[in-house]
């Protein structure tokens, strides 16, 4: 059971490049979520997906898209990557989505990609 | 703006003391209170989750508590051991209509020998 996985673990890009990140969770849960990380800020979300079949923005979708694949993986692709990009990326997944009303679902994360601009 | 703001920013403390590490929210209507514990170079963990109307949680040698009326959370480590270094963030989820999880930058705690 390996929980919330993510690839690559490092990335380094040039301005104007594209990638997509990986995540995959093995615990059969319907919500998976997009966030970055950045030093001296909490963690903001970019893009969840509350089922299968759905995805919707965060908080900073800008220079994002998703696609959430099956119910297992869910995966985060910047088209063209501007140094701004340069940041922690985390996925996560839980049970239900975390949003809804009085939902106290556990949300697990994933090691993180450690992405870089130039 | 619903925020969410840990004091101190960072802190040093000798292993097997005690520290308490606090969080005041804006966010009103709130549904759940969260801590987060993150080793460096790692993803978030769980530590508690509190309901609107649970007032402290415990996890071991962490107990968080909180106070709805004042909108503050402390969480506090007894007997600190040199693995609760690390950063630990609070994160407030708001109840009603499109809800996310609204998380603070966290403390980073140093636990030295």
């Amino acid at each position: 059971n390996a929980g919330v996985t993510q690839t690559p673990k490092f990335q380094v890009l040039k301005t104007g490049q594209s990638m997509t990140l990986q995540c995959a969770q093995d615990m059969n849960h319907n919500s998976m979520y997009w966030y970055r990380q950045d030093p001296g800020m909490g963690l903001r979300l970019i893009y969840y997906s509350a089922s299968e079949g759905t995805t919707d923005k965060g908080e900073v979708p800008n220079g994002y898209n998703v696609s959430r694949l099956n119910k297992r993986e869910f995966s985060l692709r910047l088209e063209s990557a501007a140094p701004s990009q340069t940041s922690v990326y985390f996925c996560a997944s839980s049970e239900s989505w975390v949003g809804s009303f009085q939902s106290s679902y556990e949300q697990y994360f994933g090691p993180g990609t450690r992405l870089t601009v130039t | 703006k619903n925020q969410v703001e840990q004091s101190p920013q960072s802190l040093i403390i000798l292993e097997g003391k005690n520290c308490t590490l606090q969080c005041n929210y804006t966010v009103s209507p709130f549904s759940n209170l969260r801590w987060y514990k993150q080793d460096t170079g790692r993803g978030p963990v769980s530590l508690t989750i509190m309901t609107f109307s649970e007032n402290t949680k415990s996890n071991g040698r962490y107990t968080a508590t909180l106070d709805a009326d004042t909108k503050q959370s402390s969480l506090h480590i007894t007997a600190s051991q040199l693995s609760d270094s690390a950063s630990y963030i609070c994160v407030v989820s708001p109840s009603g209509g499109y809800n996310k999880l609204i998380f603070g930058a966290g403390t980073r705690l140093a636990v030295h020998p």
